[in-house]
Order: structure tokens, then C-alpha cells, then sequence
């Protein structure tokens, strides 16, 4: 079946202006997870959510950033006013009720801000 | 505090070489570990995890707690193994993923 899929794949921005960041889970998955990865780094948690409830929202860096997921399937994380610092791969996982079991990634969204 | 370390950026081996990368992880309480690997243009994908006990292309992984450690070990490494790897925790209380910072490994023919 489809796996995650992320969109866009690729997103340029000006710094100032807000971006839209989208993530399709894999259908039937209950959990979904936002994170950042910089060059170099491994994947650094943002937020996740179960079903429309976001859980955890430890790892967002300051309130310009936030997500949701409305109806407990599409996911959105929003970034206000961008900044070069916020430059980035974005990936998105899916994972069918626990997370620790397996989390089933997207392609990611590389992020950068000019 | 919650950290995965993994100390080498690069490992360079010759194929049929043994492999070994490494993993140490702090968490105060029983984590569970994993190793996700993601190979050239390819998504973030698992290998193994520890609470399962297998063998996922001839890769092992054994928890040691009482050094921390989570290290991912191949006998003979192949061309094909030549990705990213990046060992990961969960703990009991949460479903969210620490990674470490990945090692590459390059097999060399």
C-alpha cells in the first residue's frame, strides 16, 4: 500500500513568511510524528500526535512553530515568520497504535529559508 | 537526561569485513533501542529493534545495560550495506523517538 507521503518535497521561502507543512500517514495509522533533522544531526523530535490529540508538543522550538491534525489523519506543521535557522529536513512518521514498534517514515520535506 | 550517542561519523570497511558500529544511550528507567537505516535516496526505515531479538540482513544487535550499549554488528559486510545508521531509544513513558547523530558506513569492493 501507500506509505507517508510529505508535501512539498521542497520548499524555499523568504525569511518572514510562513510555510505549510503537509504529512499524509499511512491510512488506519493512529500515531503521527513530526521531526527536524539539520545536516549532520539525526532526526530531532518536534510533536506527535494520537489520533486528532496532539500528546506531546515537548520538542517544538519556540511558539512559531505548531501542528495539528483535525480530523486524526492529514497532519499539518505550520512555521510562522521563518528564519535561516529553521533551514531543514522536516520528516514526518506514522505508526499504527505504539510508537516504540515501528514508525514508518516519509520522504521529508527539505526546508530552506533564504 | 535522555541521549544516544554514537561516537563515529564515518566507518570505512572492505566488503566481507566485519562491521560494527557503535551505540551508548543514557536514560534513567528500561528504554527500548532501535537501529533505523536509511540508504541513498531511499526514506528513514527500520533495520532492527532490540526487543525482538532477530537478525535483519545479517545485522545483530544486543542490549548490554549494564554498559549502556546498543552496538549493531554485521560478521561479513556487503556493497549493498553502505548507508546511514542511526541507533534510536524509546522509553516507557513515551512513544517519541531520540536518535543519535548516525554513522555512515561505506563498504568498499
Amino acid at each position: 500500500g501507500a506509505g507517508v507521503s510529505q508535501s512539498p518535497r521542497y520548499k524555499v521561502t523568504k525569511r518572514g513568511q510562513d510555510v505549510a507543512l503537509r504529512c499524509d500517514p499511512i491510512s488506519g495509522h493512529v500515531s503521527l510524528y513530526w521531526y527536524r533533522q539539520a545536516l549532520g544531526q539525526g532526526p530531532e523530535f518536534l510533536t506527535y500526535f494520537n489520533y486528532e490529540a496532539q500528546q506531546d508538543k515537548s520538542g517544538l522550538p519556540n511558539d512559531r512553530f505548531s501542528a495539528e491534525r483535525p480530523e486524526g489523519s492529514i497532519s499539518t506543521l505550520t512555521i510562522q515568520r521563518t528564519e535561516q535557522r529553521d533551514s531543514a529536513m522536516y520528516r514526518c512518521a506514522s505508526s499504527s497504535l505504539r510508537g516504540r514498534l515501528e514508525q514508518y517514515f516519509g520522504p521529508g520535506t527539505r526546508l530552506t529559508v533564504t | 537526561a535522555q541521549r544516544v550517542t554514537q561516537p563515529e561519523k564515518l566507518l570505512s570497511v572492505f566488503k566481507g569485513a566485519p562491521v560494527e558500529l557503535k551505540c551508548n544511550y543514557s536514560y534513567s528507567g528500561s528504554p527500548e533501542l532501535f537501529w533505523y537505516v536509511q540508504y541513498s535516496r531511499q526514506r528513514l526505515q527500520l533495520l532492527l529493534r532490540h526487543i525482538s531479538r532477530e537478525s535483519i540482513k545479517g545485522f545483530t544487535a544486543d542490549l548490554n545495560k549494564g554498559e549502556t550499549s546498543f552496538h549493531l554488528k554485521k560478521p561479513f559486510a556487503q556493497e549493498e550495506d553502505s548507508a546511514m545508521y542511526y541507533c534510536a531509544l524509546s522509553g516507557f513513558d513515551t512513544d517519541k523517538l531520540i536518535f543519535g547523530t548516525g554513522t555512515r558506513l561505506q563498504v568498499f569492493p
